[in-house]
């Protein structure tokens, strides 16, 4: 079966990096693209950006272009999602999706809490 | 970018009413909407693609209509486990956008 497996909990300080992973399993990772949602605390889920495993390419939302890069890890099927310089209103939940141009994001990791606070 | 509009922001219903919740784009989107229910605490759960096609296991009570720029969700018979906050979004083009929910309350 299909799933997306998140790593743990952040707590980061303004200024900082953060680097979240997402291991996925039951499909073949290079015939679909992993999208980045997160979600701050009691508001509504913002799309972050997208990688494709197979080629590479991404497309980031403009408002973090300068800060974010997703990459990728066929060897071992991982998605990660690195943001910098943070700052405290990117403390969200942080989600990982497989997407397709299609169906878009069909499944979906368990979310990864990230707090910037000093 | 293309903006994403749902209405209502809320709603209260009770078990076994039919809801129509709606979503507009601010411009044509070809069809390339999904809608997602999420509960607290967890991860979006995706229902419908295409404007109007079920994802794997979704129940037939819940279908999508549309095209354009105008399209709905709809529960036919609403059931305990419905109660929730529901996002459409589109896929068209990039960046992505999504509504900003509404939340499905128990009456």
């Amino acid at each position: 079966q299909v799933q997306l497996e998140q790593s743990g909990t952040e707590v980061k300080k303004p200024g900082a990096s953060v680097r979240v992973s997402c291991r996925a399993s039951g499909y073949t990772f290079t015939n679909y693209g992993v999208a980045w949602v997160r979600q701050a605390p009691g508001q509504g889920l913002e799309w972050m950006g997208w990688i494709s495993p197979y080629t590479g390419n991404t497309n980031y939302a403009q408002k973090l272009q300068d800060r974010v890069t997703m990459t990728t890890d066929t060897s071992t099927s991982t998605a990660y999602m690195e943001l910098r310089s943070l700052r405290s209103d990117d403390t969200a939940t942080y989600y990982c999706a497989r997407e397709s141009s299609s169906t878009s994001a069909d499944y979906w990791g368990q979310g990864t809490l990230v707090t910037v606070s000093s | 970018d293309i903006q994403m509009t749902q209405s209502p922001p809320s709603l209260s219903a009770s078990v076994g009413d039919r809801v129509t919740l709606t979503c507009r784009a601010s411009q044509v989107i070809n069809n390339y909407l999904a809608w997602f229910q999420q509960k607290p605490g967890k991860a979006p759960k995706p229902l419908i693609y295409s404007a109007s096609n079920l994802q794997s296991g979704v129940p037939s009570r819940f279908s999508g209509s549309g095209s354009g720029t105008d399209f709905t969700l709809t529960i036919s018979t609403l059931q305990s486990e419905d109660f929730a906050t529901y996002y459409c979004q589109q896929y068209n083009s990039y960046p992505l956008t999504f509504g900003g929910g509404t939340k499905v309350e128990i009456k």
